[in-house]
């Protein structure tokens, strides 16, 4: 089955603490990006990557790291949580031909809280 | 800054009448436009695009109109299901750069 797969699904941690949320797609995807939802805010760009050690900072990068080593996986790094980084994050990844006209497709998102 | 603006954050509507949400983007440059459906605990899923020489796509029971001069576009459910119950975002964009909205929550009453 053709998926995006994000781990953990949820995960608290305190400020300060080195986490790193995993996705992994087997689509053969040459894009891959990450994305936080906020009430009122929507979907957010924090970093993408058009294909292997290629990545570019999104809207929102600050506080954010990423790999892209191989191209099922693109790990996004947070060195130093912090509370205002409590938010759900969503893999995605697409197809690198076609531009917007091939979609991205979703992992079911991590939810994490920063205390 | 919000490029994209969904002013209503929810929508409810009986099942079998038609859902009507709205997009509107300020960015001329924008070139291609989706929707997007997300169901609590999942990601969200394509649900239909439409790019800016058209000014309607249809697929099923879902349409997608785009109006360029007044940059804005909307989604048609007809008729609606209670499976169509969902976060809808809007998404627009040019190149490679997708901006999304931030979401209408449909519901979609017996």
């Amino acid at each position: 089955e053709a998926q995006v797969t994000q781990n953990p699904r949820y995960l608290i941690t305190v400020t300060g603490k080195k986490l790193t949320v995993t996705c992994s797609q087997n689509m053969n995807h040459e894009y891959m990006s990450w994305y936080r939802q906020d009430p009122g805010l929507g979907l957010r760009q924090i970093y993408y990557s058009m294909n292997v050690e290629v990545t570019d900072k999104g809207d929102v990068p600050e506080g954010y790291k990423v790999s892209r080593k191989e191209k099922r996986n693109f790990p996004l790094i947070l060195e130093s949580p912090s509370p205002n980084q409590t938010s759900l994050y969503f893999c995605a990844s697409k197809w690198g031909g076609g531009g917007l006209s091939s979609p991205l497709h979703f992992g079911n998102g991590t939810r994490l809280t920063v205390t | 800054d919000q490029q994209v603006k969904q002013n209503s954050p929810s929508l409810s509507v009986q099942e079998g009448r038609i859902s009507i949400l709205n997009c509107d983007y300020t960015n001329s440059m924008f070139d291609y436009f989706l929707w997007y459906k997300k169901y609590p605990a999942e990601g969200p899923t394509f649900l239909i695009s439409i790019s800016s020489i058209k000014d309607k796509n249809e697929d099923g029971r879902f349409t997608v109109f785009l109006n360029k001069s007044a940059k804005h576009l909307s989604l048609h459910i007809v008729p609606s299901q209670p499976g169509d119950s969902a976060v809808y975002f809007c998404a627009a964009g040019g190149g490679n750069k997708l901006t999304f909205g931030t979401g209408t929550q449909l519901k979609v009453e017996l």
